[in-house]
C-alpha cells in the first residue's frame, strides 16, 4: 500500500526555468510533509517542509504547495540550476495523531537540469 | 562534523553471516530512525526510537533483524543469517525530540552487499 506516490519517475528541465515536482498521498491523517534531495551514494538531504495548517512554504528558490482537498503537494524550484540535478523524495508523517513521527517516503523523481 | 554518522559505509558479506551497523545521531536528538533503500525505491521505514525506547517496528523487520539504542545515544542494527535480499542501503536518521513537526536528518548510509 503506497501511501505516498510520486508518479513521475523523471523530469528534465532547462537551466533557469521552473521545475515542478509532484506528490500525491492517500492518508488524510498526514499532517506534516517534507521534501528531500538525494545524490548518488549519499543519504537524503532535507530541503523544505510544510505542516497541514499551511498551504505554502517558501525558502529561497524552493516553494512547497499543499492542497489538502486534493491530497497533493508540489515542489517548485525557480530558477533551476544544474546543481539541482538529483533524485527528489517527498515524505509524510502523522505525528499529531500517531505519536510515532515516522516518515513515509515516495519512490522519488529524478530531476535533470540541462545547461 | 556534527551530522548523523554511520559506520561502516560499505559492507560485503557472505550469505548466512551476521552483520552489525552503527549509527551516531546528531547530539541531543531524541528520535532515531532506521530505513532501508533499494534501487529505484524510496527509503522504507524499519524502526524508530524515542530515546532508548523502540516505539515502532515495521513488518519489514523480520526476526533476523534487531535494533538497539542503549542509553538513548548511538544505535546498532544487526542482521543475522544474511540473505541476498538484504542487499540494500541502510539509512539512519535523527530528529529533535521536541515538537510535532520536525525534519529528520539522514546519515550517508551503509551499503550492504550479500554475496
Amino acid at each position: 500500500d503506497q501511501q505516498v506516490k510520486q508518479n513521475s519517475p523523471s523530469l528534465s528541465v532547462q537551466e533557469g526555468r521552473i521545475s515542478i515536482l509532484n506528490c500525491d498521498y492517500t492518508n488524510s491523517m498526514f499532517d506534516y510533509f517534507l521534501w528531500y534531495k538525494k545524490y548518488p551514494a549519499e543519504g537524503p538531504t532535507f530541503l523544505i517542509s510544510i505542516s497541514s495548517i499551511k498551504d505554502k512554504n517558501e525558502d529561497g528558490r524552493f516553494t512547497v504547495f499543499l492542497n489538502k482537498s486534493a491530497k497533493h503537494l508540489s515542489l517548485h524550484i525557480v530558477p533551476s540550476q544544474p546543481g539541482d540535478s538529483a533524485v527528489y523524495f517527498c515524505a509524510a508523517s502523522r505525528g499529531t495523531t500517531s505519536g510515532t513521527y515516522k516518515y513515509i517516503f515516495g519512490t522519488g523523481t529524478r530531476l535533470k537540469v540541462l545547461a | 562534523d556534527t551530522g548523523v554518522s554511520q559506520d561502516p559505509r560499505h559492507k560485503i558479506t557472505k550469505r548466512g553471516q551476521n552483520v552489525t551497523f552503527r549509527c551516531d545521531p546528531i547530539s541531543e536528538h531524541n528520535r532515531l530512525y532506521w530505513y532501508r533503500q533499494t534501487l529505484g525505491q524510496g527509503p522504507e521505514f524499519l524502526t524508530y526510537f524515542q530515546n532508548e525506547a523502540q516505539l515502532e517496528k515495521s513488518r519489514l523487520l523480520s526476526d533476523r533483524f534487531s535494533a538497539e539504542r542503549p542509553k538513548g545515544s548511538f544505535s546498532t542494527l544487526e542482521i543475522q543469517r544474511t540473505e541476498q535480499g538484504d542487499s540494500a542501503m541502510y539509512l539512519c536518521a535523527s530528529s529533535p525530540g521536541t515538537g510535532v513537526f520536525a525534519e529528520a536528518f539522514f546519515g550517508q548510509g551503509t551499503r550492504l552487499t550479500v554475496v
